[in-house]
């Protein structure tokens, strides 16, 4: 069975950073990008990058340099968001989410075909003083 | 706001067909890269309903379509359950921006 599991509820003081780990069950994670999506209590999906686990290349949106940190050991099929200086606004659930084949290249068509397909149940960071 | 703008509800009795619209612009949906739609049922993580702006993943049932976007999408679900409640949201890459965007998401609610 495909699934990815992720680590448990996590709390921090504003500033101190957070690391949420992302492990893949049933497949070989450096044969998929793996992206991570947030959700603050009560809004939307954010996204937040992608990282390709077998080159270990990622991509973010502005708003995240500098804050966010994607990387992965591939000998326990587990990839790592790190989310630094944290503040209250950075209260949500973090996803991780099993994007298109690592086969395809971030300049192929086919890896803005394939929507994320496998997500993780989530993990709660709550960020107070 | 959103780079992708929905609806923030609707709602439909059982049996009914709703239709949930995505209007982005020209540097995501308007310039031609395909849009995603996902499901969230309460409490739950997203599930991936449709890729590649038409296709359905391995055991969606087929009362979820939409159509191909120009500037607009829309996800249709014909004959609504009441497992259907929660809410739904559209996801496209915006070349401008270099980042995949989310609309705001959708709350249906059945009646």
């Amino acid at each position: 069975q495909v699934q990815l599991v992720q680590s448990g509820a996590e709390m921090r003081r504003p500033g101190a950073s957070v690391r949420v780990s992302c492990r893949a069950s049933g497949y070989t994670l450096s044969d998929y990008y793996l992206h991570w999506v947030r959700q603050a209590p009560g809004r939307g999906l954010e996204w937040m990058g992608w990282i390709d686990p077998k080159s270990g290349g990622a991509n973010f949106p502005q708003k995240f340099q500098g804050s966010v940190t994607l990387t992965r050991d591939t000998s326990s099929d587990t990839a790592y968001l790190e989310l630094g200086r944290l503040t209250p606004d950075d209260s949500a659930v973090y996803f991780c989410a099993r994007g298109p084949s690592s086969v395809f290249s971030d300049s192929s068509v086919y890896f803005y075909y394939y929507g994320l397909d496998v997500w993780g149940q989530g993990t709660a960071v709550t960020v107070s003083s | 706001q959103s780079v992708l703008t929905q609806p923030p509800s609707v709602s439909g009795a059982p049996g009914q067909r709703v239709t949930i619209s995505c209007t982005g612009s020209t540097s995501n949906l308007g310039a031609g890269n395909h849009v995603h739609w996902y499901q969230q049922l309460p409490g739950r993580a997203p599930k991936l309903l449709i890729y590649g702006s038409t296709n359905r993943p391995s055991g969606v049932p087929d009362r979820f379509s939409a159509t191909e976007p120009g500037i607009s999408a829309s996800l249709t679900i014909s004959g609504i359950q009441a497992e259907d409640e929660g809410n739904y949201y559209c996801q496209s890459y915006d070349s401008s921006l270099s980042s995949w965007v989310f609309g705001g998401g959708t709350k249906l609610t059945v009646l």
